[in-house]
């Protein structure tokens, strides 16, 4: 069975400018969450889809950061305009419903911003 | 909302036994996972702990007081590879399988 997979692996940006993330989870996982991770921090949720539905995206500055998951399957997390605080890894995971419902993290994006 | 509190890095030497504790404070509750996270790679998912008692899988076993807020993973003959961080994640209750991340505790294995 493939893993959540993620594009790129890396980026380097100025600040001010825009940068789009991709993720695919796993065949059949409904359920899709981006995070951010800051260095030496816990992962926190931006936004948590069911299917092509948001249904948490309260910590997602959304003056900035935008998310979409058209079909249902893959989604893309965009940052415009990117700040210095937004250096951090983006990771993306996915989980089935099932129970316990535990979530797949792919590799994650490392974002620097410059 | 949630609180998480665990320790921010342990040391512990290699073959002994380790116990990673963490207290929680929610609105609800209905689960609490552990998730292990090598340095630079992702997190991947250990244990999950829905009633309380210890659930033990291998090396790795997890408790879970769910009065007390608490929960523990234990690690026993802890080998060289088990140096990561040790992310405690609470699930509250409701719907949607949403989870909150602790800050993670760094455990360090020396020989």
């Amino acid at each position: 069975e493939a893993g959540v997979a993620q594009s790129p692996r890396y980026k380097i940006i100025e600040k001010r400018q825009s940068v789009a993330f991709w993720c695919n989870p796993i065949s059949g996982h409904a359920t899709l969450y981006w995070y951010q991770q800051i260095l030496g921090q816990g992962p926190k949720l931006l936004i948590q889809f069911q299917n092509n539905g948001v249904v948490d995206d309260s910590q997602l500055p959304k003056d900035r950061f935008s998310a979409e998951r058209l079909k249902g399957v893959d989604s893309t997390l965009k940052i415009q305009p990117a700040k210095l605080e937004d250096s951090a890894v983006y990771l993306c995971a996915s989980s089935s419903g099932g129970n316990p419902g535990e979530q797949y993290f792919g590799p994650g994006t490392r974002l620097t911003v410059t | 909302g949630q609180n998480i509190d665990q320790p921010t890095e342990m040391t512990a030497t290699e073959g002994a036994i380790v116990q990673i504790n963490c207290t929680y404070q929610t609105s609800g509750f209905n689960g609490l996972f552990w998730y292990q996270q090598h340095a630079g790679e992702a997190p991947t998912f250990l244990s999950y702990n829905v009633l309380d008692g210890l659930e033990e899988k291998g090396r790795f076993s997890s408790f879970l007081s769910r009065s007390k807020g608490y929960s523990y993973l234990l690690l026993k003959e802890l080998q060289m590879k088990d140096s990561a961080s040790y992310l405690c994640a609470v699930r509250p209750a409701g719907g949607y399988q949403k989870v909150t991340f602790g800050t993670g505790t760094k455990l360090q294995v020396i020989p």
